[in-house]
């Protein structure tokens, strides 16, 4: 069955460090990956996606994610935190059929000046 | 567009009471999904519909839990009778076709006290 595994539930750094977000995927099919955003009370927001096209994926607010095949991973990272990143961050794999997002536990990013 | 909307945006009910969430997809949209986000499951998909069909509701927890979709610009989450521990956020998700991201709305929070 499709799964992503995001490690470590909470994650600090200070503003201007890297961020760096993990998430691991099983997958039996070639899998179409994401990642969303969510703000305290909002709705989830998508970041960026890999869709087979290139493995290296650029996204919204200076954030990337490298597809890498061999390590069964897809994470999520940023050069230089802002303290409006903090957030909690999804990782989500399509299902077998392609018809259904099945998302990780989140990781809660917090940020501090 | 304006979104994925969902009504209401906070829902606070006794128990034994009979609880709708309803949704309005994006226009276009050929896939509308329901979650329930808490705690201690994360984002948990309860059901998906593709062109208004009833595709997977292997995720709905209980019979007292049933979703519609009437037509392609509507749909409804129904719980009855509610229990304390269906208190969560209930989002509603569409996407316009397979292996693509889905899109969120605000999500409703309901309270069953």
């Amino acid at each position: 069955a499709q799964s992503v595994t995001q490690l470590g539930s909470h994650v600090s750094v200070s503003e201007g460090a890297l961020v760096l977000l993990r998430c691991n995927y099983s997958s039996s099919v070639p899998p179409y990956l994401f990642w969303y955003v969510q703000y305290p009370n909002q709705g989830l927001q998508l970041l960026l996606k890999y869709t087979s096209a290139a493995t290296l994926v650029k996204g919204i607010n200076g954030f990337e994610a490298e597809f890498k095949k061999s390590e069964t991973s897809f994470h999520l990272t940023k050069p230089s935190a802002h303290m409006s990143d903090a957030a909690e961050y999804f990782c989500a794999v399509s299902n077998k059929a392609g018809t259904a997002l099945i998302f990780g536990k989140g990781t809660t990013l917090s940020v501090s000046s | 567009d304006a979104g994925v909307i969902q009504s209401p945006r906070h829902e606070v009910t006794e128990m034994g009471q009979e609880v709708t969430l309803r949704c309005k997809p994006i226009s276009g949209h050929d896939y509308l999904f329901w979650y329930r986000q808490t705690m201690m499951r994360g984002l948990e998909l309860l059901i998906y519909f593709n062109n208004n069909v009833p595709i997977d509701d292997s995720g709905m927890p209980e019979d007292r839990f049933s979703a519609k979709m009437p037509n392609a610009s509507f749909s409804t989450l129904k719980i009855q009778p509610s229990e304390p521990r269906d208190s969560a956020v209930y989002f509603c998700a569409s996407s316009p076709r397979q292996n693509t991201e889905a899109f969120f709305g605000q999500g409703t929070r309901l309270t069953v006290v």
